[in-house]
């Protein structure tokens, strides 16, 4: 079985505190993804990345980064925590396009609160 | 990015009862993946379609792809409180990113004892 984790599932921060989330992945999958989920607004992709030290902008990366420097781990970094990044934020990876049919599998969530 | 379209965003219903929810969109999918996120946890992925008209079963749970492969459908027969979660459909755009999907918004499926 594909297993995902994800390093804390519930988080309290302070405005403009540096937050570091750390995701891995145990499927030697290529591809891994950072999204946050909110009420209403569904999935948003913040960033991915598709191989070590590669990383693609999402739809919403402004005030986040990435840094991909082994395979099996992906951490997202908010650089100055504010309180509209509290959301539930979710790691997934994947394998390459063509052998997978680009299936996700997802870890269980942090749920950051910023205060 | 295309939107998936979910409906219906909310559905209660009685332990027993039959439901369809569906996804609906203009682009065409090479595949498309059906998930159940339960409270405060990871989406969990049900199935995967591929092929238009593609009907596949998992127990209660009856899953469609539409022949143009535009759309989606996911039937729960006899439904039970353990189907209670949040309901995602994600297709694979024809054309576009290799490895992203598309998600929609989800359907929230409440079944009461």
């Amino acid at each position: 079985d594909v297993k995902v984790t994800q390093s804390s599932r519930y988080l309290v921060k302070r405005t403009g505190e540096k937050v570091f989330l750390e995701c891995v992945q145990d499927m030697d999958h290529e591809n891994m993804f950072w999204y946050r989920q909110d009420p209403g607004l569904g999935l948003r992709l913040i960033y991915f990345s598709y191989d070590v030290k590669m990383k693609e902008k999402g739809d919403i990366p402004e005030g986040y980064s990435v840094s991909r420097e082994k395979k099996e781990r992906f951490s997202l970094i908010l650089e100055s925590a504010s309180t509209n990044q509290t959301s539930m934020y979710l790691c997934a990876s994947s394998f390459s396009s063509g052998s997978r049919y680009n299936e996700q599998f997802f870890g269980p969530g942090t749920r950051l609160t910023v205060l | 990015t295309q939107l998936l379209e979910q409906s219906p965003q909310f559905l209660s219903i009685q332990e027993g009862e039959n439901l369809t929810v569906y996804c609906n969109s203009s682009s065409v999918f090479s595949s498309l993946q059906w998930y159940r996120q339960e409270p405060g946890e990871g989406p969990v992925l049900l199935v995967t379609v591929v092929t238009g008209g593609e009907v596949k079963k998992l127990k209660r749970l009856t899953f469609q792809f539409g022949d143009a492969r535009k759309d989606s459908s996911l039937h729960i027969t006899a439904a039970q409180p353990g189907d209670t979660g949040l309901y995602l459909c994600a297709g694979a755009e024809v054309g576009a990113g290799s490895y992203q999907l598309t998600f929609g918004k989800g359907t929230k499926l409440s079944v009461i004892p």
